[in-house]
């Protein structure tokens, strides 16, 4: 069974930093193009970034460009998120979730809340 | 970017009826379209692929048609469990985008 478990939110203040983490089992992690989604308070989904296997493409939304950083570590079996200079709009529940090769969202973690308020 | 705009934003309806949702894109994109299903306080399910592939355990009373721009999820007889919202998504191209929802609710 395919698990991928979220850690590391909280509350931070704005212009301030928080790394994300997902831990993975159940799946050959190092086969797998990994992605992160958000999702606002009350809000839809917003797809964040994604990263290919061996980290060799890393795509962005626009709106977090320069800001945040996706990484992995395949030998962990895990995936991260670098976030700085938060802003109160990225408040929001961040997913981890699996890319298929046809750019959909298999797997999902069950989320880790990121709030930015001082 | 693409944008998807799914109707209607709301729902509601009985156990045993037929609903149809419908996901509309700002540009054509094939058959490179899938649709999740979320409850309150979990996570996505995946539920259909290529506009009409259902994922594997999904059940056969949901399906999917359409391409090009205009897609539909249609849920032929409404169980309990299916009371939820549900997303569509493209994936013709990067930055992946989604519906803003279609909330389904217990008349």
């Amino acid at each position: 069974e395919v698990q991928l478990v979220e850690s590391g939110g909280g509350l931070v203040q704005p212009g301030g930093s928080l790394r994300l983490s997902c831990a993975a089992s159940g799946l050959t992690f190092s086969s797998f193009w990994m992605s992160w989604v958000r999702q606002a308070p009350g809000k839809g989904l917003e797809w964040v970034a994604n990263i290919k296997e061996d980290e060799s493409e890393k795509y962005y939304v626009d709106s977090v460009k320069g800001r945040f950083t996706i990484s992995r570590d395949n030998a962990k079996n895990s995936l991260y998120l670098q976030m700085s200079s938060l802003r109160a709009e990225d408040t929001a529940v961040y997913y981890c979730a699996t890319l298929s090769q046809a750019r959909y969202f298999d797997y999902w973690g069950q989320g880790t809340l990121v709030t930015v308020s001082s | 970017d693409i944008q998807m705009t799914q109707s209607p934003s709301s729902v509601s309806a009985s156990v045993g009826d037929r609903v149809t949702i419908t996901c509309r894109a700002s540009q054509g994109i094939s058959s490179w379209l899938a649709w999740y299903q979320q409850k309150p306080g979990k996570a996505p399910k995946f539920l259909v692929y290529d506009a009409s592939s259902l994922q594997s355990g999904v059940p056969s009373r949901f399906s999917g048609s359409g391409s090009g721009t205009d897609f539909t999820l249609t849920i032929s007889s409404l169980q309990p469990e299916d009371f939820a919202t549900y997303y569509c998504q493209e994936a013709h191209s990067f930055p992946l985008t989604f519906g803003q929802g279609t909330r389904l609710e217990i008349k």
